[in-house]
């Protein structure tokens, strides 16, 4: 079974400032998928980035940024000049094939608070 | 394009009542998978519906069924509710093409007392 570990619970980080929340993942599988999530308090799932196994570069959109290692099979995400909307639980998720169609398997989580 | 609505947002309800939950796609999208997220078990994945046929099972007991209807609207029904129950119920929508990216609902988020 495919497994994805955060180690992080929580992370504080000063605005404008950069973080990096860890995740990493355990899969048999040659080829599957790394998504990272953003939940506000509100509880809505908010997708950021994704990266897939075969890809050659690591994945960017806007201020996020996906730290792909796959020898080391981490995902790690970077989020830069942070604001304080970005506090918030962050969520890394890996694809996991079944008979038909698949599932998302997530990690614990990292509560990412921005301080002003 | 309109995003994945989920009714009702909140729920309270006694233990050994049931619960319907309902899930509308994005336009387009035929795939609708159920996950529960709780405080301890964190997020777990129910099940997923295709083109009105229950595609995939997550290990849950079968109080918990679901169903979907031939525009693509996704019911969950969990029966005689436990205090355990209580959660955030999410449900996720996409077009199940190769890139699979699931696009989440708001949760419902229901309370058993």
């Amino acid at each position: 079974a495919q497994k994805i570990t955060q180690t992080q619970p929580g992370m504080f980080v000063q605005e404008k400032e950069a973080v990096t929340l860890d995740c990493t993942y355990d899969t048999s599988d040659p080829s599957y998928g790394l998504f990272w999530y953003k939940q506000p308090s509100s509880g809505e799932m908010i997708f950021l980035i994704y990266q897939g196994s075969y890809d050659q570069q690591n994945a960017t959109e806007g201020r996020y940024s996906l730290n792909f290692q796959k020898a080391r099979k981490s995902a790690n995400l970077v989020i830069s000049a942070s604001q304080l909307g970005d506090s918030a639980m962050y969520f890394c998720a890996m694809r996991e094939s079944m008979e038909y169609g698949n599932k998302l398997v997530f990690g614990a989580g990292t509560i990412l608070r921005v301080k002003s | 394009k309109a995003g994945v609505t989920q009714t009702p947002r909140y729920l309270i309800k006694t233990r050994g009542q049931q619960v319907t939950l309902s899930c509308s796609p994005i336009s387009g999208h035929r795939s609708v998978s159920w996950y529960q997220q709780t405080p301890g078990q964190g997020l777990q994945f129910l099940f997923e519906y295709f083109s009105e046929t229950q595609r995939n099972k997550g290990n849950f007991p079968g109080r918990f069924s679901g169903r979907q209807f031939s525009n693509s609207r996704s019911e969950m029904n969990v029966s005689t509710l436990e205090l355990g129950d209580s959660a955030l119920y999410l449900c996720a929508t996409s077009t199940s093409g190769p890139y699979n990216e699931q696009f989440f609902g708001p949760g419902t988020r229901l309370t058993v007392l």
